[in-house]
């Protein structure tokens, strides 16, 4: 079974802090994501990335970046969090190489930026 | 443009109703795929069933049944004889010639009670 893991089940945070969010997976997938799902807006794509060292930005990705430096490990960092940050956080992974690969996702993060 | 929608936002039925989750999408790709995810309050959204736009059968598993309809551009769920362990929300996806995004519903938070 594909198993991607989240650092965190919960996490609170201070405005201004930096966050690290964690996703490791293990069925050597190239394709990794990070989403974050809020109340009647579904998940919105972060970031993405294909490829170690590679990242392409999703549909929000501002006040967010990533790090992929191995390949089972895809890194969101909130550099100076705000409240507006505050959401639950998915991380996902996917084979590479044909269309329509399903997504696996991770138990979520939820982050509260006080 | 790649849309899902979800018009329904919650539904409450009670134990053993059938009940019907609608999911219509947009796209101007003529391959695509569809997806289901259930996510339960523990916040994992765990992958249901994958379609691709060439295959127009409608397909059963134990107590859930998907119906595929291109002519109304809909990928509509059911779940016969509801159990209170079906409460949960439900996400309908599409992915089209980008593999790299899924274009996610709103959700529909489904309510099962005894």
């Amino acid at each position: 079974d594909v198993k991607v893991t989240q650092s965190s089940r919960y996490l609170v945070k201070r405005t201004g802090e930096k966050v690290f969010l964690e996703c490791v997976q293990d069925m050597d997938h190239e394709n990794m994501f990070w989403y974050r799902q809020d109340p009647g807006l579904g998940l919105r794509l972060i970031y993405f990335s294909y490829d170690v060292k590679m990242k392409e930005k999703g549909d929000i990705p501002e006040g967010y970046s990533v790090s992929r430096e191995k390949k089972e490990r895809f890194s969101l960092i909130l550099e100076s969090a705000s409240t507006n940050q505050t959401s639950m956080y998915l991380c996902a992974s996917s084979l590479w190489g044909q269309r329509g690969e399903t997504q696996y996702f991770g138990p979520g993060t939820r982050l509260l930026v006080l | 443009a790649q849309k899902v929608t979800q018009a329904q936002t919650e539904i409450s039925v009670v134990e053993k109703e059938d009940v019907t989750l609608d999911c219509v999408y947009e796209t101007r790709d003529t391959t695509y795929y569809l997806f289901w995810y259930k996510q339960p309050p523990s916040g994992e959204l765990v992958f249901l069933i994958r379609r691709n736009s060439f295959d127009e059968q409608n397909e059963i598993s134990g107590r859930y049944s998907w119906n595929f309809q291109k002519s109304t551009s809909s990928f509509n769920f059911t779940i016969t004889a509801s159990q209170v362990v079906d409460s949960a929300v439900y996400f309908c996806a599409l992915s089209g010639y980008n593999f790299n995004k899924f274009y996610f519903g709103s959700g529909t938070k489904l309510n099962v009670k005894p």
